[in-house]
């Protein structure tokens, strides 16, 4: 199975914050990478897939990049929605494997 | 509205059996992969499994903290996805969410290359397994 590594686990950042989030692969998946925004109480939501594209309705601000097996995702400018938990998933394989998640939270 | 509502969470002790529904809306069910993921307590999102399609024979994908125990389902004439989990855990207690996979295609010389996610979740149910 692919083990899929964030860091850091969590992260404290003011509103304005350039925020950015790493993912892992243990071994190459080209550009089979999603990331996910979660909040308290809510199902995930997805922001970005095959490793750079924005899905529809997703503000400009997150953005994606990466392939083989270091990503990264980009928060420009955080706003106050974006406090959550952000979760990297690939898709290059099954099990299709999260990473272990990153809490962003405000300072 | 597209739109997935799960259903028949509850308590089970330890070694018991409970079916988990997805009912799907708003979109072509049948042309869809679906997945199931899990979310103990205070945890991260754990992949649970996959059913593609009736263009792919319906053939299904498990995580294998549950191959054996678990059985993933679809009516596509009901709009629904189910699982069946036997032989339950305490390990099994989370948020049971399905998803709708959506793909993204890119045609290149050497053929198509597809890449997944989940596109639309359902707000989960929940199953505790607790004696």
């Amino acid at each position: 199975d692919i083990q899929m590594t964030q860091s850091p686990s969590s992260l404290s950042a003011s509103v304005g914050d350039r925020v950015t989030i790493t993912c892992r692969a243990s071994q190459s998946i080209s550009n089979y990478l999603n990331w996910y925004q979660q909040k308290p109480g809510n199902a995930p939501n997805l922001l970005i897939y095959a490793a750079s594209t924005l899905q529809s309705g997703v503000p400009s601000r997150f953005s994606g990049s990466g392939s083989g097996t270091d990503f990264t995702l980009t928060i420009s400018s955080l706003q106050p929605e974006d406090f959550a938990t952000y979760y990297c998933q690939q898709s290059y394989s099954v099990p299709r494997t999260f990473g272990q998640g990153t809490k962003v939270e405000i300072k | 509205e597209v739109q997935l509502v799960e259903s028949g969470g509850g308590l089970v002790q330890p070694g018991g059996s409970l079916r988990l529904s997805c009912a799907a809306s708003g979109f072509t069910f049948s042309d869809q992969y679906m997945d199931w993921v899990r979310q103990a307590p205070g945890k991260g999102l754990e992949w649970v499994g996959l059913t593609r399609n009736k263009a792919n024979s319906y053939t299904t994908e498990y995580a294998a903290s549950v191959k054996g125990r678990f059985t993933i389902s679809r009516d596509d004439s009901k709009n629904s996805l189910y699982l069946q989990m036997n032989s339950l855990k305490t390990e099994d207690t989370a948020v049971y969410y399905c998803g709708r996979v959506g793909y993204y295609v890119i045609s290149g010389y050497y053929g198509a290359t597809h890449y997944y996610y989940m596109d639309v979740w359902g707000k989960g149910t929940t199953v505790t397994v607790s004696s």
